[in-house]
């Protein structure tokens, strides 16, 4: 069946620096990609998705690259902030799967200033 | 804000009790999906709906149940409650019904702390 695997957290870094959390994926078919973030105390929320190989996802700052030869999705920032601290989730979706969203199990980020 | 609702944000209750969870998903969605975020098990899928009908189960406790209702809210019943129930439940919403790949909205969430 599909899977997501994300890198294990946490990940603790000063302001500034580069991140990037890797997630590779199992799927039988031809997936669509997203990374959810979840700040304290909140839920989840869309932070960049890609639906199609070699398309590339962006939002605040981040972004990702769908790699089918690979088969990853690694979210990188080049420099973050103390308000990037959160809970990042790499998760798929596909038809084989009845396009039901499987969730990585998350990578929680500390950001120091 | 996501647009998606969920009352109560705290629950505390007994073992062996029941209590429910109630989600109002985004105008014009018909998806609901309900999850529950424990520090062990992570981010565990249990029920979609749409349109009032089910679509999609996952990792639900035969004592869970859920429904949707024709105003599309849904609600999460959890009874014979266990210590290990405790958690965080999470409500999203999609507008699609597992056609194509969708984008979900989710709720705040209601944190269950069972005692």
């Amino acid at each position: 069946g599909n899977s997501v695997t994300q890198m294990e957290g946490p990940v603790t870094l000063s302001e500034e620096a580069f991140l990037t959390i890797n997630c590779t994926y199992t799927a039988t078919g031809y997936p669509s990609l997203f990374w959810y973030v979840q700040y304290p105390g909140e839920g989840l929320q869309l932070l960049l998705k890609a639906t199609k190989a070699d398309d590339k996802g962006s939002n605040k700052g981040f972004e990702a690259t769908y790699r089918k030869e690979t088969t990853s999705f690694h979210l990188e920032k080049g420099s973050v902030q103390v308000s990037d601290s959160a809970v990042y989730f790499c998760a798929l979706s596909d038809r084989t799967g009845g396009f039901k969203t499987i969730f990585g199990a998350g990578t929680r980020l500390f950001v120091k200033a | 804000d996501s647009g998606v609702t969920q009352t109560p944000k705290h629950l505390i209750t007994a073992t062996g009790q029941r209590v429910t969870l109630r989600c109002s998903p985004r105008s014009g969605d018909l998806s609901v999906y309900w999850y529950q975020q424990s520090l062990d098990q992570g981010l565990q899928f249990l029920i979609q709906y749409y349109n009032g009908e089910e679509r999609a189960k996952g990792n639900i406790l035969e004592r869970f149940s859920a429904q949707q209702f024709p105003d599309l809210h849904s609600e999460l019943n959890l009874s014979s409650l266990e210590l290990g129930d405790s958690a965080l439940y999470f409500c999203a919403s999609s507008v699609g019904g597992g056609g194509a790949p969708d984008t979900q909205y989710f709720g705040p969430g209601t944190r269950l702390t069972v005692l």
